[in-house]
């Protein structure tokens, strides 16, 4: 079936450096990808949606510039915290949906930032 | 997008049928239901969806009455490694773009 491949699956940084985690579609294209985050014991919460050759449309409440997105082809898009601080630490989860159709969509491994 | 409520959680033991209900009053005619299922520090995975009465696959089944206002998922026979999160949402037509997650239902298998 599709992957979606995560990258780091885990990740640790000092507070104000910034993070850069990769998504990849490995097997379909994906104009369009999803990022979430999902702290303990909570649900998943959607930040932003990744659009392929422009910008990304980030949901009220998520700050556009500490967490910048490029997608810069069909398979990957990416999702850069900036200047991180510790209430940053969390799970990072991306999804994407074939372009080609298909009813589920499909998602990362996630990676765990810890930002100390 | 319909909100959707399910149980926070529930325990079963090894070999029963789990049945894990989510209601969806304001459901809207083109919208789909869809179930995933969360293991711990993964990402959610597809169970199943549907429309209307009964779809079944190698993994589960999902009963969607007449109304629509509430569906069932059935997992058959669980065994431990069905212990996660499992996830209700309704979706405007099949395959649409964003997925707005409730707070799941936590399925606690015993042996």
């Amino acid at each position: 079936g599709a992957v979606v491949s995560q990258h780091p699956s885990r990740v640790i940084c000092k507070s104000g450096t910034s993070v850069k985690i990769e998504c990849r579609s490995l097997d379909f294209q994906a104009t369009t990808m999803f990022w979430y985050r999902q702290f303990p014991k909570q649900s998943l919460m959607l930040m932003a949606t990744s659009n392929e050759g422009s910008k990304a449309t980030y949901e009220q409440g998520v700050e556009k510039d500490k967490f910048l997105i490029n997608h810069a082809s069909l398979t990957l898009s990416t999702l850069t915290v900036t200047s991180a601080h510790p209430e940053d630490s969390s799970f990072y989860i991306c999804s994407a949906r074939s372009t080609s159709g298909g009813t589920e969509a499909f998602f990362g491994q996630g990676t765990r930032l810890t930002v100390v | 997008l319909a909100k959707t409520t399910q149980p926070i959680s529930m325990d079963s033991y090894e070999g029963q049928e789990v049945n894990i209900t989510c209601s969806h009053n304001n459901i809207a005619t083109n919208d789909y239901i869809t179930w995933y299922q969360q293991f711990p520090s993964q990402g959610p995975r597809f169970i199943i969806q549907g429309y209307k009465t009964k779809v079944t696959n190698e993994v589960a089944s999902l009963f969607i009455p007449a109304d629509r206002k509430s569906s069932t998922l059935s997992l058959p026979r669980v065994s431990l490694s069905d212990t996660a999160v499992y996830y209700c949402l309704v979706e405007s037509g099949a395959g649409s773009y964003q997925l707005t997650f409730g707070k799941g239902t936590k399925l606690s298998v015993i042996p």
